[in-house]
């Protein structure tokens, strides 16, 4: 079993939409939850960063970590076409310890 | 502010030459350093991880290799490059917190 899963995708959402990404993971130890985002040809980007469990809320977009159902969730309100791109969620068992990643969702936005 | 240097962006490498790769980052110390590979389509590949100069964790086996003669300096090297080495090569760094920053990658092509 992989440490972290998520659905490849590709999703295709209007603009407007309410998106709903998801990942899961197999290790109890993960106590650092991130969001990326990455654009065609481009690094990953921070979008989101967690401790434990618990909802946060950047602008437009909301994370949600669900301990006891290892579920990590990404939310997206009133979508953009710039959003269009691939969300990786990414895991870490201590603040020094590796980061795990998902394999990433494709994401478009249509106009 | 901290920043990730990574270069080139691209290369093209014939089947059995070497490669290195270089990563730079400037404003911290000590910070984790990690080579992660993604394929075209898939998630991200963790290589090599970092602890501090000198230390280099594989995390899976090819014929590619680490090395970190400085503190904020990270080498990815192969002496014979494969075609399967073909992909994005994206140098990474975290410090203390969890979440890792990435650099802009190298996309390298084996021909």
């Amino acid at each position: 079993q992989k440490e972290v899963e998520q659905d490849p995708g590709p999703l295709s959402v209007p603009e407007g939409a309410i998106v709903s990404l998801n990942c899961t993971y197999s290790n109890s130890a993960f106590q650092y939850f991130m969001w990326y985002r990455q654009y065609s040809r481009k690094g990953p980007e921070l979008l989101m960063y967690t401790y434990s469990s618990g909802n946060k809320e950047d602008g437009r977009f909301t994370a949600q970590v669900d301990k006891s159902s290892k579920y990590i969730s990404l939310f997206i309100r009133d979508s953009q076409p710039s959003d269009s791109a691939t969300y990786l969620c990414a895991t870490a068992k201590t603040s020094y310890d590796k980061v795990i990643f998902g394999p990433g969702t494709s994401l478009s936005v249509i106009p | 502010s901290q920043t990730i240097h990574q270069w080139p962006a691209t290369l093209v490498q014939p089947v059995g030459s070497p490669l290195s790769l270089e990563c730079t980052v400037e404003g911290t110390s000590n910070p984790n350093l990690y080579w992660y590979r993604q394929a075209a389509g898939r998630g991200l590949q963790l290589l090599f991880y970092s602890v501090g100069i000198g230390q280099i964790s594989s995390e899976v086996p090819q014929n590619l290799s680490a090395s970190r003669p400085q503190d904020r300096q990270f080498i990815l090297s192969s002496k014979k490059l494969l075609l399967s080495d073909s992909g994005f090569y994206l140098c990474a760094w975290s410090w203390g917190i969890g979440e890792a920053f990435f650099g802009q990658g190298t996309r390298l092509t084996v021909v």
